[in-house]
């Protein structure tokens, strides 16, 4: 069955600090790997996308990264703002089957900056 | 550009009442889908659509019913609300290049 976890489930830091999100995946022909952030009460919104190909892609202050041979995906963010208070979701993409539209979701890690 | 609008953002119904939380896109996107997000689950599919006058079931669908008239409209309806259906639900859109999803703000339902 195909799963996505993620971790941690909650992470609280500091303002001005770094910060790195894991996804691990056991998706099944992989396609892509999408990192989304969720703020409060809102819908979530896509930062990045990586394809098989692709190990690094920067969006502004967040740095994605794909293994797919550990099959691992991590979301660094570097110097938080208290804007980045999100829930932040890793969708993985599979060729085919995967959920029922070839979409599975991880639960998210809720991620909380301090001032 | 509205993007994918969700109505209404809040709704409180008695188990039993029915009721139709409605879903518009306006980016001309085949693919629709309506999720459901609980504390500790994340966001699970309940329904999906490929296409006008085309619909399947997702992960959770019982209790759900969709129709897909047109490719704008993505109606998500509850014919005899449970206590189990509170939730925060989201309809999203697919874009078919690049599988992006758009998502609309939510409609946080209360079935009591």
């Amino acid at each position: 069955k195909n799963q996505v976890e993620q971790s941690p489930q909650s992470l609280i830091i500091l303002e001005g600090k770094n910060c790195t999100l894991q996804c691990n995946y056991t998706v099944s022909p992989f396609s892509n790997l999408r990192w989304y952030k969720q703020d409060t009460g809102r819908g979530p919104v896509s930062l990045t996308i990586m394809t098989f190909s692709e190990n690094t892609k920067s969006n502004g202050r967040y740095t994605a990264t794909l293994d797919a041979d550990t099959k691992q995906s991590s979301l660094h963010i570097t110097a938080s703002q208290l804007s980045d208070s999100a829930s932040y979701i890793c969708v993985v993409s599979a060729e085919s089957g995967g959920g029922a539209d070839g979409l599975t979701f991880g639960k998210g890690t809720h991620l909380i900056i301090q001032p | 550009n509205a993007g994918v609008t969700q109505t209404p953002k809040f709704q409180v119904l008695k188990t039993g009442q029915s009721m139709t939380l409605q879903c518009a896109q306006d980016m001309n996107h085949e693919y629709m889908s309506w999720y459901r997000q609980d504390p500790g689950m994340g966001l699970r599919l309940i329904h999906y659509s490929v296409g006008a006058g085309i619909t399947d079931q997702g992960e959770v669908p019982n209790g759900y019913n969709v129709s897909r008239s047109t490719t704008e409209d993505f109606p998500l309806r509850l014919l005899s609300a449970a206590p189990s259906q509170t939730s925060v639900y989201f309809c999203a859109s697919r874009e078919p290049n690049t599988g992006e999803l758009f998502f609309g703000e939510g409609s946080r339902l209360t079935v009591l």
